[in-house]
């Protein structure tokens, strides 16, 4: 089976750039989070959704990230415009089963190292 | 918020040694999950626990829900050149809004 599916693996852009990262969940999978990975902060959550739905982006740095969920089998997160400070590698990870927000049995993606200069 | 507390930053260890990890919290949780991440990839799951007390093996690894619910104990027996990767502890607490917070990580080294 394929695991989470996330692309690109490696972005490099330049300041004030717009940056799309894509994430395709396990089938079957009812939950998707977003995660941010640096040296400094380790594994941070940045949102997550339940049935397509944000249930909290409490995590999302600030108004210049935005992420979407239009169906069960793909999801987006956009970072407009970029900062040379969220270069990092951004994973997404997916579970299933009753929601608890939790996300016990997390599923993650090869990442997407992002490279902003 | 949570915090979760792994150290040292990192290990390095001879193959074939055994070496444990611990991980500790603030707070009281009632998960604890053990991740490793290889170079390049994402963290895969090790062994997850739901009980306080729990002591739980996948293969050569063997991990425990501390007592008190604050800690949490990984161990890996035999060593070899493959478990060379980093370590994250991760758990949740009570509650319905918890969220899964993970530890900084271990960085393992081993030795041929």
């Amino acid at each position: 089976d394929a695991g989470v599916i996330q692309s690109p693996r490696h972005e490099v852009t330049e300041m004030g750039q717009e940056v799309t990262l894509r994430c395709k969940p396990i089938s079957g999978h009812n939950s998707l989070f977003w995660y941010r990975q640096t040296m400094m902060r380790g594994l941070e959550l940045l949102i997550y959704f339940n049935n397509n739905v944000p249930i909290d982006d409490s995590g999302m740095p600030e108004d210049r990230f935005s992420a979407k969920m239009p169906n069960a089998s793909f999801s987006t997160l956009k970072i407009q415009p970029s900062e040379p400070r969220d270069s990092a590698v951004y994973f997404c990870a997916s579970s299933w089963g009753p929601f608890t927000g939790r996300g016990e049995k997390l599923f993650f993606g090869s990442g997407t190292q992002l490279s902003v200069l | 918020g949570q915090q979760l507390n792994q150290s040292p930053q990192s290990m390095f260890i001879q193959e074939g040694e055994d070496v444990s990890m611990n991980c500790t919290s603030s707070s009281i949780f009632n998960t604890w999950l053990w991740y490793k991440q290889d170079p390049g990839e994402g963290p895969v799951l090790l062994i997850a626990l739901y009980k306080a007390g729990e002591l739980t093996s996948n293969g050569r690894l063997t991990a425990q829900f501390g007592i008190t619910r604050k800690d949490s104990f990984l161990n890996i027996s035999a060593s070899i050149p493959s478990d060379v990767g980093i370590y994250f502890c991760a758990g949740s607490s009570p509650g319905a809004n918890s969220k899964l917070t993970f530890g900084k990580g271990i960085t393992l080294s081993v030795r041929p």
